[in-house]
């Protein structure tokens, strides 16, 4: 089993929909996660890290759920410009930071 | 602040080449990160480093040597320039203390392509 797995998609939704992506980790001992976003041939920026208790900032929604060991992105209203590829990332030490495929989510008009 | 800077944005080389790519930060971060992501794959860590004089190994370090003489700078060599060396390659740095983990900041890519 990979560390990290995310669909790869891609997620065709339109105009203010809302969308939703888990990404699944393997390592228990994974203490820190985030979403990053990546635009096409640009670096990846971080969006938002991912809390226990689950943290929303603006449109944007991450939950973690160490139980069943996957976290997910949700987006609310999504805008044309959400267009992006979404990474999840984890970190279980200083070293360990396993990030994901990432998940391509494509907004139409 | 410029953030972290990296040169060259391209670069083609032929096969048994070397080059250095190089990477600074202004942000005074102690962790320095290099990555490569292939077409349509995830981040793998090559290199990175928790200070100055201080580096060690990721998951694809073959191929590749470091160094991290100061806090700012952290170049990445190739050495042999293979054609499995084509990807983009990201550095990163973050400050991580006691507090924890820092969010890493990226930097714009090298594209490499080797011939």
């Amino acid at each position: 089993r990979k560390e990290v797995e995310q669909d790869p998609g891609p997620f065709n939704v339109p105009e203010g929909a809302t969308v939703a992506f888990n990404c699944t980790y393997s390592n228990s001992a994974s203490q820190s996660f985030f979403w990053y976003r990546q635009d096409c041939r640009k670096e990846p920026k971080l969006l938002m890290s991912v809390y226990s208790s689950g943290n929303e900032d603006g449109r944007f929604t991450a939950q973690l759920n160490r139980a069943s060991q996957y976290i997910s992105l949700l987006i609310r209203d999504s805008k044309l410009s959400d267009s992006a590829t979404y990474l999840c990332a984890l970190r279980s030490s200083a070293s360990k930071i396993i990030f994901g495929s990432g998940t391509r989510l494509s907004i139409r008009p | 602040n410029a953030g972290v800077t990296q040169t060259p944005k391209f670069r083609i080389l032929k096969i048994g080449q070397s080059m250095t790519l190089q990477c600074t930060q202004d942000m005074n971060h102690n962790y320095m990160y290099w990555y490569r992501q292939d077409p349509g794959m995830g981040l793998k860590l090559i290199y990175y480093s928790v200070g100055a004089g201080i580096t060690d190994k990721g998951e694809v370090p073959n191929g590749y040597n470091v160094s991290r003489s100061t806090t700012e700078d952290f170049p990445l060599r190739l050495e042999l320039a293979a054609p499995s060396q084509t990807s983009v390659y990201f550095c990163a740095s973050s400050y991580s203390g006691e507090g924890g983990y820092g969010e890493q900041f990226f930097g714009p890519g090298t594209r490499l392509t080797v011939l």
